[in-house]
């Protein structure tokens, strides 16, 4: 399979614990994306990585949560002292630059956050 | 006030209808726009791309207008399989934005 993935699938943590999610790209890709989704929602944009570099963060990205694309590659998304209101669904994305589909979004499965 | 505003519906409708959703978006400085399909507890997937033109796949057509900012996704001869919640998404630059989504519910 070479689309997008995510691990872990589900995650169940209890309130104030860190959790660390992580998403592998499409090989070729050198975008990468990450949103979070409640129910009833649209994807909101948390972060984005052009290669390695930080591009863009989202309003919505507290202290709490921080990204990393060391290589290019794979990226993590942690958050610290996770909260009720943390609970969503997180997904990844990830898109190639130029040509004429220049910034098609694949999603990757994304992985369920539930905060006790 | 939203970057992308969605009807969120529900659209009901029997199977062989034609069916449309509108979208609108508030900065004129867009440069892309999406329809992304998202099933129940799936992830969303790309339906087509929406072009300056028009653009036709199938039985799905997707238009835009830059100067009323809004862009809209019609499907004829609605299937069974059709039915899932449609995404609207709009890149300004360097974000995407979505909106809530319009659920189309095909009934037999």
């Amino acid at each position: 399979d070479t689309g997008v993935s995510q691990d872990p699938r589900h995650k169940i943590t209890k309130r104030g614990q860190n959790v660390t999610f992580r998403c592998d790209p499409i090989s070729e890709h050198n975008r990468l994306y990450w949103y979070r989704q409640t129910l009833g929602q649209g994807p909101e944009f948390l972060t984005y990585f052009q290669n390695e570099a930080q591009l863009e963060k989202s309003r919505l990205l507290s202290d709490r949560f921080s990204a990393e694309r060391p290589k290019g590659s794979f990226s993590t998304l942690e958050i610290q002292r996770t909260e009720q209101g943390d609970s969503a669904m997180y997904l990844c994305a990830s898109s190639r630059t130029g040509g004429r589909i220049t910034d098609t979004q694949y999603f990757g499965p994304g992985t369920r956050l539930t905060v006790l | 006030r939203k970057e992308v505003e969605q009807d969120p519906g529900p659209f009901n409708v029997p199977e062989g209808a034609t069916v449309a959703f509108n979208c609108t978006y508030s900065n004129s400085a867009s440069q892309s726009f999406f329809w992304y399909r998202q099933d129940c507890r799936k992830e969303p997937k790309l339906l087509m791309s929406v072009y300056s033109s028009g653009n036709e796949d199938g039985r799905f057509t997707a238009q835009l207008n830059r100067a009323s900012q809004y862009i809209s996704l019609l499907i004829r001869d609605s299937k069974l399989s059709d039915s899932a919640t449609y995404l609207c998404v709009v890149n300004p630059g360097n974000q995407f934005y979505f909106g809530t989504g319009t659920s189309l519910t095909v009934i037999p």
